[in-house]
């Protein structure tokens, strides 16, 4: 069976600090990839997804950044932290499908707090 | 613009009644639709999907029901138990090219009582 992980899982850094969040998938080959971020009193926000090694697209500007190293593998980044990057972070991932029915699965989450 | 809505941001119901989350789209091309389950500081977790081809499926006590003319969906949960207590999230996607990105309403937090 499929399963994903990410860490950490919770972080508080002051402002103008890196970050650098982790993410690996088991389980699957060639799975869609992705970063959400949750703020306070808010929806899900995807921010960055990725279908292949190399290939990240986002979503809203930002000061963050993804990457794909590795197939399984999705990493999120900031070289300078802002107050407002804190909320709940969460990785996920697909079965990439032409038609219809993408269903997304997701992480625990990584709880931010800059400060 | 908010494409998927949920308008009732809480939901409070009695153990063993039946529990109602509703969930509107504006979004034409949307033709599949998810509810999701969150407690406070875990991940989302995926409960029931539906194609928009179908109005209606169950898996054993949730049962999403579509209506397109209405762009309206809804969740039912019977019987609601205390353990359903969390944030429910109604998503949806859009057939086509887009197809990977789940557009998400804002959530409902359903609180079941004993």
């Amino acid at each position: 069976s499929q399963t994903i992980h990410q860490w950490p899982a919770t972080l508080v850094q002051p402002v103008g600090s890196p970050l650098s969040l982790e993410c690996t998938v088991e389980g699957t080959s060639n799975p869609n990839l992705y970063w959400y971020r949750q703020a306070a009193g808010r929806g899900l926000q995807l921010l960055f997804y990725s279908v292949g090694i190399g290939q990240i697209s986002s979503e809203v500007p930002q000061n963050l950044s993804a990457s794909r190293p590795q197939d399984r593998q999705f990493i999120l980044s900031s070289k300078k932290l802002l107050l407002s990057d804190s909320g709940f972070y969460l990785c996920a991932w697909s079965v990439p499908r032409k038609s219809s029915g993408n269903t997304i699965y997701f992480g625990e989450g990584s709880w931010l707090t800059v400060v | 613009d908010q494409q998927v809505k949920q308008n009732s941001p809480s939901l409070s119901v009695q153990e063993g009644r039946i529990s109602i989350l509703n969930c509107d789209y504006t979004n034409s091309m949307f033709d599949y639709f998810l509810w999701y389950k969150k407690y406070p500081a875990e991940g989302p977790t995926f409960l029931i999907s539906i194609s928009s081809i179908k109005d209606k499926n169950e898996d054993g006590r949730f049962t999403v029901f579509l209506n397109k003319s209405a762009k309206h969906l809804s969740l039912h949960i019977v019987p609601s138990q205390p353990g359903d207590s969390a944030v429910y999230f109604c998503a949806a996607s859009a057939r086509g090219g887009s197809n990977y990105k789940l557009t998400f309403g804002k959530g409902t937090l359903l609180t079941v009582n004993p």
